[in-house]
């Protein structure tokens, strides 16, 4: 199967919950980065995992977390959710400097 | 200041026209240099990549990094309907096996009127 898949598609939380999403990579792909895309604006790099260890992260605080599996499928936990968390997810896998194939990304409603 | 500005438009031109998107970047490591093609409730679709300074040329789509400027476009040629999307520049300091991060500029909403 060709492309990324993230579930689900849409999500509502209610503040202070916990929330988990999760991604397949596109296969052949080790790298796999998460993004959060605020309404408006271009996606914001949150961490990468390149075969199961974090590799690089931006500035998210450690409520972001995240893992990815030895199938290259990766999980994405935001504990404690804010209002501001409130975006779209995207995931994104690649096997070179180029190339990332982005999914279709999950839309986090936090109320 | 943003790492990577792009002003978001919206940008509305007629169908045919020429159009130019634009990013500028304050950041000299970034060697690695993206455009790519949004649609509504969609995830980001890579359309062009090049590598450092120079052009590169694919149907109807032309990108041209000035590494000395600072300065990255992309050309539309015969700009159809169906390019009406939101445009993002992306680019990445290339350290692949490190923090491959990506860096994207806003976004610039464009709409191509039949």
């Amino acid at each position: 199967e060709t492309g990324v898949t993230q579930s689900p598609t849409h999500l509502i939380k209610t503040r202070g919950q916990q929330v988990t999403l999760r991604c397949s990579s596109q296969s052949g792909h080790n790298t796999v980065s998460w993004y959060q895309q605020a309404l408006g604006q271009g996606p914001q790099f949150i961490f990468q995992y390149y075969r199961e260890e974090e590799n690089g992260r931006g500035n998210f605080p450690p409520r972001f977390s995240g893992l990815q599996f030895p199938n290259y499928s990766s999980e994405l936990n935001v504990n404690a959710l804010e209002l501001d968390d409130s975006a779209l997810y995207l995931c994104a896998s690649t096997s070179g400097p180029y190339g990332y194939t982005f999914g279709s990304g999950t839309r986090l409603t936090v109320v | 200041q943003k790492e990577v500005e792009q002003d978001p438009g919206p940008l509305s031109v007629p169908e045919g026209a020429i159009v130019s998107l634009n990013c500028t970047y304050s950041n000299s490591a970034f060697q690695y240099f993206m455009w790519y093609r949004q649609y509504s409730r969609k995830g980001p679709e890579l359309l062009m990549y090049t590598y450092s300074s120079g052009n590169k040329e694919d149907g109807r789509f032309t990108a041209q990094v000035d590494k000395s400027s600072k300065y990255i476009s992309l050309f539309i040629r015969d700009s159809q309907p169906s390019d009406s999307a939101t445009y993002l520049c992306a680019m990445s300091p290339g350290s692949f096996q490190g923090a491959q991060k990506l860096v994207f500029g806003q976004g610039t909403r464009l709409t191509i009127n039949p």
